[in-house]
């Protein structure tokens, strides 16, 4: 089952605009990563947040995570065509010994040039 | 350092007929993850092989099966394929035995069934 929901699935903007995807998720978590899929690739990971930090950041990338709210929301700064992919979050969850990670539905990002 | 190695990349078969994909993580990594990825159902969780134990498994028929060997490697199988078996076949690798570092993907099996 999916703990993940993305929001929104697709989003379409204009290069140089910003993005921002969101992550709401059901359990207590012990961290919060993305990861970008292009087109029929592997995923590759962005960013960990874990469970007590608020905000992090990595070049463009503005990761925010609000466990009150059981919700992230990953920020594009000054987009480009490149970024072009789809966005997926997953959830770390310690159960039975050790971390499940399970991932959302994923958020279609499209950068116009 | 090599990635996650995933063989082979692309296969046909055959409805009724079985496959089997291999996944070489990273190196020193010792649990491996595979997820189904489809359209319609998105990324999905297969199971999760540490130190040759599979540890957990997601809501799959048992016509799904895996493995992973003494060196990490692993392998997945499925047996009497159906068309609803179409999919991207990822495999991850994480070098942490707590499972909560971050996840090394391969690039995937893309499965066709006939």
């Amino acid at each position: 089952s999916q703990q993940g929901e993305e929001d929104p699935q697709a989003l379409s903007i204009q290069e140089g605009e910003n993005a921002t995807m969101n992550c709401s998720y059901k359990t207590s978590i012990n961290n919060l990563q993305w990861y970008r899929q292009n087109s029929g690739r592997g995923l590759v990971h962005l960013i960990l947040i874990r469970s007590n930090e608020r905000e992090k950041h990595s070049g463009r990338l503005r990761v925010t995570l609000d466990t009150s709210k059981k919700s992230s929301s990953l920020l594009i700064t000054a987009s480009r065509a490149a970024d072009t992919a789809s966005y997926f979050c997953a959830t770390a969850s310690f159960s039975g010994g050790y971390n499940k990670l399970i991932f959302g539905a994923g958020t279609r990002l499209a950068v116009h040039p | 350092k090599a990635g996650v190695t995933q063989t082979p990349r692309y296969l046909i078969k055959t409805r009724g007929q079985q496959v089997t994909l291999s996944c070489s993580p990273i190196s020193g990594h010792r649990s491996v993850s595979w997820y189904q990825q489809t359209p319609g159902q998105g990324l999905q969780f297969l199971f999760e092989y540490f130190s040759e134990t599979q540890r957990n498994k997601g809501n799959f028929p048992g016509r799904f099966s895996g493995r992973q060997f003494s060196n990490s490697r692993s392998e997945m199988n499925v047996s009497t394929l159906e068309l609803g078996d179409s999919a991207l076949y990822l495999c991850a690798s994480i070098n942490s035995g707590s499972g909560a570092g971050e996840l090394f993907f391969g690039e995937g099996s893309r499965l066709t069934v006939l």
